[in-house]
């Protein structure tokens, strides 16, 4: 079974700053990806970033970048420069490989982040 | 646009009543989900389709049924609404495979909130 969990309910940043999100996983397959995905208070499900387990590079997205460490089985979400629109839930996500239920994606909790002027 | 339309957006019933959401799609997945979003629970998988005629259950299955009479739709049935079942209700879907420029093509609706009273 795959579990992922985020740790900070909510998470507070000064605008321009950085702020890192932490994720943690736990897995028995290989082979996996790894997903963050921002909800605004529109409540719509955005997608920031993706990694794959056998990504030799940590991915970037513009001001998103995942921190994968693959022996810690952490894949934390890194802002640079936050700006006010940032604030939002934040949700990691974990997808298997192979056949069956492995294809659906296993979401944590989340983290609510603000961002002050 | 192409993507994932949940119809209805919201929806308000009583308990005991019965109700059916729609979710269709238009990227010819294969792949089809319902999660629910409750307050600190993160979204959790319902039901999950891996193609035409087929579903299976997922994390929190009770009190639900699904259909997929064709592939690009994915019916979520409550019979018996309870208060339990008052939620934000997202329909997603993928691809079976990996790809290059979508990854695995996650399309999110954009929910259902459904009140249960």
């Amino acid at each position: 079974a795959q579990k992922i969990t985020q740790t900070q309910p909510g998470m507070f940043v000064q605008e321009k700053e950085a702020v890192t999100l932490d994720c943690t996983y736990d897995t028995s397959d290989p082979s996996y990806g790894l997903f963050w995905y921002k909800q605004p208070s529109s409540g719509e499900m955005i997608f920031l970033i993706y990694q794959g387990s056998y990504d030799q590079q940590n991915a970037t997205e513009g001001r998103y970048s995942l921190n994968f460490q693959k022996a810690r089985k952490s894949a934390n979400l890194v802002i640079s420069a936050s700006q006010l629109g940032d604030s939002a839930m934040y949700f990691c996500a974990m997808r298997g490989v192979g056949g069956g239920s492995n294809y659906k994606l296993t979401f944590g909790k989340g983290t609510l982040l603000t961002v002050n002027p | 646009n192409a993507g994932v339309t949940q119809t209805p957006k919201f929806r308000v019933l009583k308990t005991g009543q019965s109700m059916t959401l729609l979710c269709a799609q238009d990227m010819n997945h294969e792949y089809m989900y319902w999660y629910r979003q409750d307050p600190g629970m993160g979204l959790r998988l319902i039901h999950y389709s891996v193609g035409e005629g087929t579903t299976a259950k997922g994390e929190v299955p009770d009190g639900y049924n699904v259909s997929r009479l064709k592939k690009q739709n994915f019916l979520l049935g409550l019979e018996s609404a309870a208060p339990s079942q008052t939620s934000v209700y997202f329909c997603a879907s993928s691809y079976t495979t990996f790809d290059t420029q979508a990854n695995y093509g996650y399309t999110f609706g954009s929910g259902t909130r459904l009140t249960v009273v």
